[in-house]
């Protein structure tokens, strides 16, 4: 099974600040891999997907980039409802379809 | 509005066995695959079970294997997870979610119902 490895695994931030989380593939998975953001009590939304495709209706402020193994997210301008939780997602070897860890993004 | 429902959650005793169901509107469901991806309390996310559109293709996480079931009816727009000899473990809130691409599997989860929590205990 591919391993998806996030870091770090919290971030304090101020609002306007540039926030990037990494996330590392244990194996090559060419661009298959999807960003989610998740809130308290709601469910995961979608971002990103195929490393660098942004979801429709998603804030330009929100980017992803990478391939193989190495993979980051970046929210250029950091904005007040930005404060969740941030997922990584690999779907090259399916099944299983792994998720990294969770990258909890605060109120610095 | 696009949009899946979850319903069939609650508190089950270890060994039991519970039935989700996830109602779609708003798009073709025959035309999408489908998964099912539970969150423990306070925990990442999980990958389930997902079935192709037609029902041709259906995969399982290790964790459920030989103990769960999806299935999907098409004519009713309906999505299920049959979940056999429940156990601690599987405490969770369970999503089921809609892949991206239609008519085949980009991986990537556009859609999201609600979820529908799983506890089990004695």
């Amino acid at each position: 099974d591919i391993q998806m490895t996030q870091s770090p695994s919290s971030v304090s931030a101020s609002v306007g600040d540039r926030v990037t989380i990494t996330c590392r593939a244990s194996q090559g998975i060419s661009s298959w891999l999807a960003w989610y953001q998740q809130k308290p009590g709601k469910a995961p939304k979608l971002l990103i997907y195929a490393a660098s495709s942004l979801q429709s209706g998603v804030p330009s402020r929100f980017s992803g980039s990478g391939s193989g193994t190495d993979f980051t997210l970046t929210i250029s301008s950091l904005q007040p409802e930005d404060f969740a939780t941030y997922y990584c997602q690999q779907a090259n070897s399916f099944p299983p379809l792994t998720f990294g860890g969770g990258t909890k993004v605060e109120i610095k | 509005e696009v949009q899946l429902v979850e319903s069939g959650g609650g508190l089950v005793k270890p060994g039991g066995s519970l039935r989700l169901s996830c109602a779609a509107s708003g798009f073709t469901f025959s035309s999408y695959s489908m998964n099912w991806v539970r969150q423990a309390p306070g925990k990442g996310l999980e990958w389930v079970s997902s079935i192709s559109s037609s029902s041709s293709y259906i995969y399982y996480a290790d964790s459920v294997k030989g103990r769960f079931t999806i299935s999907r009816d098409n004519a009713k727009n309906s999505l299920y997870l049959q979940m056999n000899s429940l156990r601690a473990e599987d405490t969770a809130v369970y999503y089921c979610a809609r892949d991206l691409c239609s008519g085949g599997s980009c991986g990537a989860f556009d859609i999201w119902g609600q979820g529908t929590m799983v506890t089990v205990s004695s």
